[in-house]
């Protein structure tokens, strides 16, 4: 089974700062397939990105994904209140798993 | 526009098995290239996939949990069902059905089910 590792578990940064997200895989994801969820509190989890850069429709360009092998980045340019929630990374290499989550909150 | 609804018991026993359906629309579960997973999440805790089934009718499980594991389709050809056997507290969770694309990314959620387990 492919393991996500995320990190940080908690990032604290105030609004209008740039966050950066880690995902590393125990194995290397061909084709890039990672896909990026956002969740809130007491919500289902939403598509951000997926195939590591793409974006999911309706999610705006201060999301961006990069990464390649091992080794994804999620980066949300420029922090709006309502981009704080948890993260989660999923790989679609082989089978299906999800990272441990990042919770990006207010400082 | 696609919509997924989860229903089944909010509680169940030790040792019961748990069944749980999810209802959508806005797309047919007709072709290999249309998937329905099932995901749980822990209380306060990270995601975790399930199962995955097509519209070939071809499935995928959760290596963990794929003994305990049962995903169909449903009497209604717009419903998905899950049943997990030998139900635990640990089992406690928020269970989610998404509309999954055949690559493998999980575009659209229902809004989940809890389901406590508890005597």
């Amino acid at each position: 089974e492919i393991v996500l590792t995320q990190s940080p578990g908690t990032l604290s940064l105030p609004p209008g700062e740039r966050a950066t997200l880690s995902c590393r895989a125990s194995q290397s994801l061909s084709s890039s397939y990672i896909a990026w969820y956002q969740q809130k509190p007491g919500q289902a989890p939403r598509l951000l990105m997926y195939t590591a850069s793409t974006r999911a429709t309706g999610i705006p360009d201060r999301f961006s994904g990069s990464g390649s092998g091992t080794d994804f980045t999620l980066t949300i340019s420029r922090l709006e209140p309502e981009d704080f929630a948890v993260y989660y990374c999923q790989q679609y290499h082989n089978s299906f798993t999800f990272g441990g989550g990042t919770k990006v909150e207010i400082k | 526009q696609v919509t997924l609804r989860e229903s089944g018991p909010a509680v169940v026993k030790p040792t019961q098995t748990l069944t749980l359906t999810c209802t959508f629309s806005g797309f047919s579960l007709n072709t290999a290239r249309m998937c329905v997973s099932w995901v749980r999440q822990p209380p306060g805790k990270a995601l975790e996939w399930l199962a995955l089934i097509d519209g070939d009718d071809d499935k995928l499980y959760s290596t963990s949990l794929k003994t305990r594991l049962t995903i169909s389709k449903g009497t209604s050809k717009d419903q998905v069902v899950l049943s997990m056997t030998d139900m635990d507290p640990m089992d406690t969770a928020t269970y989610f059905c998404a509309k999954t694309h055949s690559s493998g990314w999980l575009e659209q959620w229902g809004q989940g089910t809890l389901v406590i387990v508890s005597s």
